[in-house]
């Protein structure tokens, strides 16, 4: 079945530096792969999609890159704030589906401190 | 435009009790979701609609019950609630690739 890793160790670094989130998956080629971002007592928020046949993506300060033949997706922000603190969530598509369906990893807390 | 709108936001429950959580999107989404979130197991699927009039199973349906009434609702139903069903609950829809969420219900089950 379809598996998603993300590291459930928080991130703590200092601002100003560069943040990396790690998403693993397993069992499956997906179309594409994406990003949200998770504040304490909300619902997730969609920050960037990539697809397969792209390297790597930018948006502001956001960087994703994905790799298919690690089955990897790394997740950086650059000149980190306190604000970027949050749960930010890797999700795949649901193998099999055209429904918009989503698997999502676990997320990975980012403590940024000033 | 509000999004996705869920109500209410917090609720108590004794086991045994019924209720029904509400969702709305104004966004003309074919694509409805419910999950339910816990500390540990991350957002799971519980439900879901491609479109109006359509309901299939995700990964943890037992217990729970939909209805698509409309394209804008999305409603999510416990007929006899139980402990196990403490959680926070959320609503998504799409239109094509990404999710957009509502700000979710913490429901307690005593």
């Amino acid at each position: 079945s379809q598996k998603i890793e993300q590291n459930s160790e928080a991130l703590n670094i200092q601002e100003g530096k560069t943040a990396t989130l790690t998403c693993n998956y397993t069992n499956y080629s997906p179309a594409y792969l994406q990003w949200y971002r998770q504040d304490p007592g909300r619902g997730p928020v969609f920050l960037l999609l990539i697809r397969e046949n792209e390297k790597e993506k930018r948006k502001e300060r956001l960087k994703v890159t994905f790799d298919t033949t690690l089955k990897q997706s790394l997740f950086h922000i650059t000149a980190s704030q306190p604000a970027d603190s949050a749960t930010y969530l890797c999700a795949l598509p649901v193998l099999s589906s055209n429904t918009g369906k989503l698997i999502f990893g676990q997320g990975t807390t980012l403590q940024v401190k000033p | 435009n509000a999004g996705v709108t869920q109500t209410p936001k917090f609720q108590v429950l004794k086991t045994g009790q019924s209720m029904t959580l509400q969702c709305a999107q104004d966004m003309n989404h074919n694509s409805m979701y419910w999950y339910r979130q816990d500390p540990g197991m991350g957002l799971r699927l519980i439900y879901y609609s491609a479109s109006e009039g359509t309901t299939d199973k995700g990964e943890v349906p037992n217990g729970y019950n939909v209805s698509r009434l409309n394209k804008r609702e999305f409603s999510l139903r416990l007929e006899s609630a139980a402990p196990s069903q403490t959680s926070v609950y959320f609503c998504a829809s799409s239109g094509r690739d990404t999710q957009y969420f509502g700000p979710g219900t913490r429901l307690t089950v005593l």
